[in-house]
């Protein structure tokens, strides 16, 4: 069965970086787009970040470009998030989730990330 | 990407239906069928329950129906049970540099 898990996350201060990873099983990650979207506290989802099968055409949000770097490993089925610069908005659960061409058929558990001094 | 205009809550008693709205523009619900719906309960990721306007996926209850009216999309939910109680999102496809937008969300609460 696909499974999407997350690791990575935690309590980082203003300004600091940290790296999100999915590790993708169950299904044939080269073959589908991945994206990662995240839940503020107290907010709705918001797309982060996706990339197409081979990582060639790549999206963000403007809440995050020039901060955020996403990228994939499809040898080894990895998603991967690079958050750079990080600010207090940017604490969240972040989701790892696959796409199947017109919505999302499966996300991970979610990882919480904190940005606070 | 403006997000998707969702009501931030409904609710209705068991049995009855109820219906929660998501008010696009002619460039994201408007011009495209690719409108899903989500629910997520709390502390759980979301699961697709809608896809495609209408569609649903293997395993969804027929309690669950999409449809789209212009720039508005909708969800409805017939026959309400304590276990639709969650937070309900809908998403489109837009184009352009940031393609996808999801609505702000609505809380739906079985009375």
């Amino acid at each position: 069965q696909v499974q999407l898990v997350e690791s990575g996350g935690g309590l980082v201060k203003p300004g600091g970086s940290l790296r999100l990873s999915c590790a993708a099983s169950g299904f044939t990650f080269s073959d589908y787009y991945m994206s990662w979207i995240r839940k503020a506290p107290g907010q709705g989802l918001e797309w982060v970040s996706y990339s197409d099968s081979r990582g060639k055409t790549i999206y963000y949000s403007d809440s995050v470009k020039g901060r955020f770097t996403i990228s994939r490993d499809n040898a080894k089925g990895l998603l991967s998030l690079q958050m750079n610069s990080l600010r207090a908005e940017d604490t969240a659960v972040y989701y790892c989730a696959k796409l199947a061409y017109s919505y999302i058929d499966y996300w991970g558990q979610g990882i919480l990330v904190t940005v606070s001094s | 990407q403006s997000a998707l205009t969702q009501p931030a809550s409904v609710s209705g008693s068991p049995g009855q239906s109820i219906t929660i709205s998501c008010t696009g523009s002619s460039s994201d619900v408007g011009s495209y069928n690719r409108v899903s719906w989500y629910q997520q309960h709390p502390g759980k990721a979301p699961d697709v329950i809608i896809y495609e306007v209408t569609k649903r996926p293997s395993g969804v209850s027929d309690r669950f129906s999409g449809s789209k009216s212009g720039n508005t999309a909708s969800l409805t939910i017939s026959g309400l049970q304590a276990e639709d109680e969650a937070e309900y999102y809908c998403c489109s496809y837009a184009g352009g540099s940031s393609p996808w937008v999801f609505g702000g969300g609505t809380k739906l609460t079985v009375l």
